[in-house]
């Protein structure tokens, strides 16, 4: 079946630049997304990509995506404390459900 | 998201005891789904419902049951919970009209199983 896999754990600097990693292996993934979860909180959609594209912007978040490898990272600029939270990459396959990996935990430090 | 609630917010029980989970939507989605989460296994799914009348197994029902009251609810059951049932649950939504098939989830029903 389909996997998605993320490192548990990110530690930056306030102010640098959070890149958050996601490898997944559905070939036929139409759609990729992230979402974002706060402390006692659901998840919240940041940015989804379409599976043609390798690139897109949302001011601080940019999207990259490489089919080939299939390989999608969340690049978050200026990270600042309000950043803090876990970070979910997912995919949308051939059934259109969304497979989720296990989960970022951002931490910005001061 | 405010439009997709879900009661209670937090539940104890007991093992044997039954649970069911309610969710309610106000975005007028067809689709909607039932999530559990446990630390470092991310989201996986139970149930999900493309309408009224369509009911579909997720990765994990065994011991979950759904009913699909209208289109803007979609409950969730334990018939005899069990402690290894102890997760956060989510309800989550979306628009077969969306081609993105964005997901929009409630905040989250934490349930602990004594």
């Amino acid at each position: 079946g389909e996997d998605v896999e993320q490192s548990l754990f990110l530690s930056v600097r306030e102010g640098d630049s959070s890149v958050i990693n996601c490898t997944y292996t559905d070939s036929s993934s139409t759609y990729l997304y992230w979402y974002k979860q706060e402390p006692g909180a659901g998840l919240q959609l940041l940015t989804y990509i379409f599976s043609n594209m390798d690139m897109k912007q949302d001011q601080r978040l940019t999207v990259l995506l490489n089919k080939k490898d299939k390989h999608l990272s969340l690049r978050i600029a200026d990270t600042q404390t309000g950043d803090s939270a876990i970070y979910f990459c997912a995919e949308a396959g051939s059934a259109r459900q969304l497979t989720f990996g296990s989960g970022t935990q951002l931490t910005v430090l001061p | 998201d405010a439009d997709v609630t879900q009661t209670p917010r937090n539940r104890i029980t007991k093992t044997g005891k039954r649970i069911m989970l309610e969710c309610s939507q106000t975005k007028g989605h067809d689709r909607m789904y039932w999530y559990r989460q446990d630390p470092g296994l991310g989201l996986r799914l139970i149930y999900y419902s493309f309408d009224v009348k369509d009911i579909n197994k997720g990765e994990i029902s065994d011991g979950y049951s759904v009913s699909r009251q209208a289109q803007a609810k979609f409950s969730l059951s334990l018939e005899s919970a069990i402690p290894n049932q102890t997760a956060l649950y989510f309800c989550a939504t979306s628009d077969l009209r969306r081609g993105a098939n964005e997901q929009f989830f409630g905040p989250g029903t934490r349930l602990t199983v004594l």
